[in-house]
């Protein structure tokens, strides 16, 4: 059966840190991989989507880049957050464009 | 502009009560719309549905969507505390030539379910 993984689970760090987010996904290939953020508990924010290695589309711009760097790893990163990254992370992953997606533990990220 | 809007906000009930929650929707290339439900950390997949008409059934919860009126229902019968949840609508649009559809969510529900 496939797995999504997400760490680390919970973070907190400094205004204008760096960041790295990872994100696998164990038990299928070539999956589609997505970031969301969810703000204050409430509905999720599409942030990347990858339908290959390599292949990273940005829906809304922003301080954060996503890369892939292998097929089921998916990663989020910063150079220097802001307070407004705060929030928790979502990665997702489906098997094919239209089916449903399905979701990692997420990463709470608190920027002080 | 694309929108998925859900109703109520929040919603507080006791233990046995059936509930019904609303997800309505101003999208393009509609696909299907999906249901899902998140306790503490990751939303876990509920339903999809693609037809008018037709209910989606799990246990105790079950779903429909009118294609025609732009909404679907989302109803929890006797309710339990281990319902207490957000559940979150999401559409999926068709993208065209691309290999992506977009997944758009609405703001969820918040149910809390008291014994």
């Amino acid at each position: 059966s496939q797995t999504i993984h997400q760490w680390p689970a919970t973070l907190v760090q400094p205004v204008g840190s760096p960041l790295s987010l990872e994100c696998t996904v164990e038990g299928t290939s070539n999956p589609n991989l997505y970031w969301y953020r969810q703000a204050a508990g409430r509905g999720l924010q599409l942030l990347f989507y990858s339908v290959g290695i390599g292949q990273i589309s940005s829906e809304v711009p922003q301080n954060l880049s996503a890369s892939r760097p292998q097929d089921r790893q998916f990663i989020l990163s910063s150079k220097k957050l802001l307070l407004s990254d705060s929030g928790f992370y979502l990665c997702a992953w489906s098997s094919g464009r239209l089916n449903e997606q399905f979701f990692g533990p997420g990463t709470r990220l608190t920027v002080l | 502009e694309d929108k998925v809007v859900q109703s109520p906000l929040s919603l507080v009930v006791h233990e046995g009560d059936t509930v019904t929650l609303n997800c309505s929707y101003e999208v393009t290339n509609f696909r299907s719309l999906l249901w899902y439900k998140q306790e503490k950390k990751a939303p876990t997949f509920l339903f999809m549905l693609t037809s008018s008409g037709i209910e989606k059934k799990s246990g105790r919860l079950s779903s429909i969507l009118d294609k025609k009126e732009l909404f679907s229902i989302l109803n929890i019968t006797a309710t339990q505390t281990g319902d207490s949840a957000i559940y979150l609508c999401a559409l999926h649009q068709n993208a065209g030539g691309t290999s992506y559809g977009k997944l758009t969510f609405g703001q969820g529900t918040i149910l809390t379910v008291h014994p």
